[in-house]
């Protein structure tokens, strides 16, 4: 059974600093993995999808990598500000699945 | 709209309760997920819809849940005789299709149960 971890369960910064976001899984077949951002009571945003085949994903602040034989993705983000602020997800799915397989997240606090 | 709708926002219901929530998926997404997301348990899958048929309902807690779509299009979530446990927000997720593509997300709905 596919199961997600993410380190830390909290994070907070000042403003500015660059930070690393961590998720492990137990089984590397893999097909795909997605990073989601999601701020109080709303839902998810999805920020990186990276496919199997792909070591890393980029979106303007946003870095995520990928090494699926590890079982670890990392999601960097870049000079950090306070809108940043939300709780970041991390989730898999497995080859020959349709269900995304979620870590219990990151809540990342940015500081003014 | 553009995005992933669902319905009601909120609910509050007795225990004992039939509720039912609702899911409009982006226009022509093929594919309707649900997902639940309680404090103790992060975000579960619950079943997914292609077209009107549920290949994987894997994820249904027990025989009160049930979850059918119409049309290709609209999905309703039906919990029976409601509990205290079922209190989560039920998410609802669309994408174009299957072949593990990107999943969009709906606001979800906020269910208490007293």
């Amino acid at each position: 059974k596919q199961e997600v971890t993410q380190i830390p369960a909290a994070l907070s910064v000042p403003e500015g600093e660059n930070l690393v976001l961590n998720c492990s899984f137990t089984d590397s077949a893999i097909y795909n993995l997605q990073w989601f951002r999601q701020d109080p009571g709303k839902g998810l945003t999805s920020l990186l999808l990276i496919q199997s085949s792909q070591r890393e994903q980029t979106s303007g602040r946003l870095n995520a990598s990928l090494d699926k034989s590890s079982g670890r993705s990392t999601l960097y983000i870049a000079a950090s500000q306070p809108g940043d602020s939300a709780t970041y997800l991390c989730a898999v799915i497995g080859g020959g699945s349709e269900k995304l397989v979620f870590g219990k997240g990151t809540k990342l606090t940015v500081n003014p | 709209g553009a995005g992933v709708s669902q319905s009601p926002s909120n609910k509050v219901t007795e225990k004992g309760k039939d509720v039912e929530l609702r899911c409009d998926p982006i226009s022509g997404h093929t594919a309707l997920y649900w997902y639940r997301q309680s404090l103790g348990q992060g975000l579960e899958f619950l079943i997914y819809f292609q077209g009107n048929s549920a290949p994987d309902k894997s994820g249904l807690p027990s025989d009160r849940f049930s979850a059918e779509r119409t049309g290709g299009s609209v999905s309703t979530l039906t919990i029976q005789r409601t509990q205290q446990e079922d209190s989560a927000v039920y998410l609802c997720a669309s994408s174009l299709d299957t072949g593990q593509r990107t999943q969009y997300f709906g606001p979800g709905t906020r269910l208490l149960v007293l």
